[in-house]
């Protein structure tokens, strides 16, 4: 059973860093592609970023320059390195991962983490 | 990166048909066949419920189907159930290896 668990959220000062993790099972997360999305508190999904199988990386121009997604295959986890987080990025994050052939589908989620950026 | 246009809400009674609409651009939705919807009930995670424009997950009841015409892409649900009352989004390959979201719609069973 593939299963996603997203940690590292928390209230971080706006400015500062972040690192969220997303720890796979049941599957290996250099086998495919990943992303990150988010929703802002009472809003729609934003499509944050995308890391290919072969490792290539995406992100939305929100976020592009401050935001960078990686995975440790050792680990089998998928991570966002946030940096100069600002109000606007204050939502639940969730990982996503297909589940099986096709393109851009994302069939399984973790439960999200919640970054809330505040003085 | 505009996201992609939804009606704020939808509603029908159990058993009828709802279809909620779509609408990119031919950067988005009108330019590629990766357009994918899911579901989402509040305080969880969304679900997957077609890709490809057409294609159901397994598990997904064949009550939920998909279309595209242009630059918009639609998703019917055919007899209504409690249980279908929920967000729907849509997404779209928008090209460049990115991602775009829909708006959101809230369907509600009367």
């Amino acid at each position: 059973e593939v299963q996603l668990v997203e940690t590292g959220g928390g209230l971080i000062q706006p400015g500062g860093s972040l690192r969220l993790s997303c720890a796979a099972s049941g599957f290996t997360v250099s086998s495919s592609y990943m992303t990150w999305v988010r929703q802002a508190p009472g809003k729609g999904l934003e499509w944050v970023s995308l890391i290919q199988r072969g490792g290539d990386t995406s992100y939305a121009d929100s976020v592009k320059g401050r935001f960078t997604i990686s995975r440790d295959n050792s680990k089998n986890t998928l991570y966002l390195q946030m940096n100069s987080l600002r109000a606007e990025d204050t939502a639940v994050y969730y990982c996503a991962s297909p589940g099986g052939g096709g393109t851009w589908r994302f069939d399984n989620w973790g439960q999200g983490a919640l970054v809330t950026v505040s003085s | 990166q505009s996201a992609l246009t939804q009606p704020p809400s939808a509603s029908g009674s159990p058993g009828q048909s709802v279809t909620i609409s779509c609408t990119g651009t031919s950067s988005d939705v009108g330019g590629y066949n990766s357009v994918s919807w899911y579901q989402q009930h509040p305080g969880k995670a969304p679900k997957l419920m077609i890709y490809e424009v057409t294609k159901r997950p397994s598990g997904v009841p064949d009550r939920f189907s998909g279309s595209k015409s242009g630059n918009t892409a639609s998703l019917t649900v055919s007899g209504l159930q409690a249980e279908d009352e929920a967000d729907y989004y849509c997404s779209s390959y928008a090209g460049s290896n990115r991602c775009v979201f829909g708006t959101g719609t809230k369907v509600t069973v009367l």
